[in-house]
C-alpha cells in the first residue's frame, strides 16, 4: 500500500460529460502529481501541485484541470470526454525534493 | 522530452539475476535516471534512481555506464514477484523531479 487513495476506482460515463477523480496523497505529502496511461501513449506526465500551487504542466488537453486544496487533496477534472480519453489516470505524491514518488492504483475511466 | 528505450520483454528464471538494459543516450548531464515497476492492476511503484555513480538498494542495484548515455537494473535474485512491468525513466532536479517522461517499459517474465 503507498499511502496515496483515489477515488474512485473505475468511471464509465458517455462522450461529452464531465467526471471528477480524486486523489489523496501520503500524510504530509505536499507534491502531487498526475498522470495518464493509455495503449497508445503509455505513462504521461500531466499536471503537478505543490501545496496548492501549479508548478509544472505536461501533455494535459486544455478540456482537463486540476487543483490541490488547503488539505492536499487533489482533484483532476476532465470535461467534454471523449473516446480517447478512456485510460487509467493515476494520482502520486512526494514529500521533498529529490524523493521518490508513490502512486495511487489509479482510476479507470471508460468513455463509451 | 526526450524518452528511454528499453527490449520490449525478457525472461528469467527464479533465484537467477536479472539485468535490465536502458538506452538513454539523449539524457542531459543533470538528468536523474529513475526505475519503477508496475505490477498488474497496480499504479508504478519505485525501484531505485541515480545520478552518476552506481546505486544499491534493498530492491536492486543500478549500474550507470560513465557516459550516463545506459543504465542497467539488477535484480540479483529475480522472484515470482518481481514479474512486472520495469519503466526506465528520467526526469530533471529540482521542482522538476517528479515530472517522470516514461518510455514504453520492459515486461520481464519469471519462470519458477
Amino acid at each position: 500500500d503507498s499511502g496515496v487513495t483515489q477515488t474512485p476506482k473505475h468511471l464509465i460515463t458517455a462522450t461529452g460529460q464531465r467526471v471528477t477523480l480524486r486523489c489523496s496523497p501520503r500524510s504530509g505529502d505536499l507534491s502531487v502529481y498526475w498522470y495518464q496511461q493509455s495503449l497508445d501513449q503509455g505513462l504521461q506526465f500531466l499536471i503537478h501541485y505543490y501545496n496548492g500551487e501549479e508548478r509544472a504542466k505536461g501533455n494535459i488537453l486544455e478540456r482537463f484541470s486540476a487543483q490541490q486544496f488547503p488539505d492536499l487533496h487533489s482533484e483532476l477534472n476532465l470535461s467534454s470526454l471523449e473516446l480517447g480519453d478512456s485510460a487509467l489516470y493515476f494520482c502520486a505524491s512526494r514529500p521533498e525534493y529529490n524523493s521518490p514518488l508513490h502512486f495511487g492504483n489509479g482510476t479507470r475511466l471508460t468513455v463509451t | 522530452d526526450a524518452k528511454t528505450t528499453q527490449p520490449n520483454s525478457m525472461e528469467s528464471n527464479e533465484e537467477e539475476p536479472v539485468h535490465l538494459p536502458c538506452n538513454h543516450s539523449t539524457i542531459s548531464g543533470t538528468d536523474y535516471i529513475h526505475w519503477y515497476r508496475q505490477l498488474p492492476s497496480q499504479g508504478p511503484e519505485y525501484v531505485i534512481h541515480g545520478l552518476t555513480s552506481n546505486v544499491n538498494n534493498r530492491m536492486a542495484s543500478l549500474a550507470i555506464a560513465e557516459d550516463r548515455k545506459s543504465s542497467t537494473l539488477i535484480l540479483h535474485r529475480a522472484t515470482l514477484r518481481d514479474a512486472a512491468v520495469y519503466y526506465c525513466t528520467r526526469s530533471a532536479g529540482g521542482t522538476s523531479y517528479g515530472k517522470l517522461t516514461f518510455g514504453q517499459g520492459t515486461i520481464l517474465t519469471v519462470h519458477p
